[in-house]
C-alpha cells in the first residue's frame, strides 16, 4: 500500500465549477499537508500548504485537512481553463524544518472546459 | 515566490555518454537541494539530497556511480547522469529548500538517451 494515494484523473470540468481534488495517506505521523500544481512539461509549483487540521483559503482555493480520516482536499471556486494542470499533494512528518522528505501522490490531472 | 533554475531544460545525447544538469536557486541560499526523477504520468521520485559541502544522501534503489551529486556552493547542485542508457531518459526535476523550509521547484530537464 502507498503512503499517499490519489486518483489520477482526469477530471474534466466545465468553466466555473467547483473543482474538489482529494488524496489519502496512510502513516499518522504526517503534519504538514502541501499542494502542487504541475503544468505540462515543467516543475511543480506550491500552491499551498497547512499544518495539522483545519482549513486554509487563499482566493479561490481551499485547502483541507481531517486528519481524523487521513484525509486532505484542495478546493478549487469558479475554476478557469487556465487551472488545466496535474495537482500533487505531498506530505512530510515532524516539523518544518525536520529532515524528514517530502512523500509526493501520483497526481490528479484537471481539466477545465471553456 | 523563490525561483529556482535548471540547465538545460531539455538534453539529447547518445548511449554511453554522460550529462550534466544543474540546478540553481537564483534569490536565496539552498543549504539543502533535492533530484527527482519523473516519469510519464507518474509522481515525483526522490532520488537524493543534496546538502551543501557534504555527500548527498541517495535513496534506496538509486545508484550513487550512476547519478553523481555536487552541491558545491548555496546556490548550486549539479546531477550528472554518467554511461546513460535509453532507461535513464526521464524527466530529472531539482527543489531547492529555502531558510524557512519551503521547497521550491525548478522548471524540470527532459532527458532522452537514444
Amino acid at each position: 500500500q502507498k503512503e499517499v494515494e490519489q486518483d489520477p484523473g482526469p477530471l474534466s470540468v466545465p468553466e466555473g465549477a467547483i473543482v474538489s481534488l482529494n488524496c489519502t495517506y496512510s502513516n499518522s505521523a504526517f503534519q504538514y499537508f502541501m499542494w502542487y500544481r504541475q503544468y505540462s512539461r515543467k516543475g511543480p509549483e506550491l500552491l499551498m500548504y497547512t499544518y495539522s487540521s483545519g482549513n486554509k483559503e487563499d482566493g479561490r482555493f481551499t485547502a483541507q485537512v481531517d486528519k481524523s480520516s487521513k484525509y486532505i482536499s484542495l478546493f478549487i471556486r469558479d475554476s478557469q481553463p487556465s487551472d488545466s494542470a496535474t495537482y500533487l499533494c505531498a506530505m512530510k512528518k515532524g516539523s518544518m524544518d525536520s529532515s524528514y522528505k517530502l512523500i509526493f501522490g501520483s497526481g490528479t490531472r484537471l481539466l477545465v472546459r471553456p | 515566490g523563490a525561483v529556482v533554475s535548471q540547465h538545460p531544460s531539455r538534453v539529447i545525447c547518445k548511449s554511453g555518454t554522460s550529462v550534466k544538469i544543474e540546478c540553481r536557486s537564483l534569490d536565496f541560499q539552498a543549504t539543502t537541494m533535492f533530484w527527482y526523477r519523473q516519469f510519464p504520468k507518474q509522481s515525483l521520485m526522490l532520488m537524493a539530497t543534496s546538502n551543501e559541502g557534504s555527500k548527498a544522501t541517495y535513496e534506496q534503489g538509486v545508484e550513487k556511480d550512476k547519478f553523481l551529486i555536487n552541491h558545491a556552493s548555496l546556490t548550486l547542485s549539479t546531477l550528472t547522469v554518467t554511461s546513460a542508457h535509453p532507461e535513464d531518459s526521464s524527466f530529472y526535476i531539482c527543489s531547492a529548500r529555502d531558510p524557512d523550509y519551503e521547497q521550491y521547484f525548478g522548471p524540470g530537464t527532459r532527458l532522452t538517451v537514444t
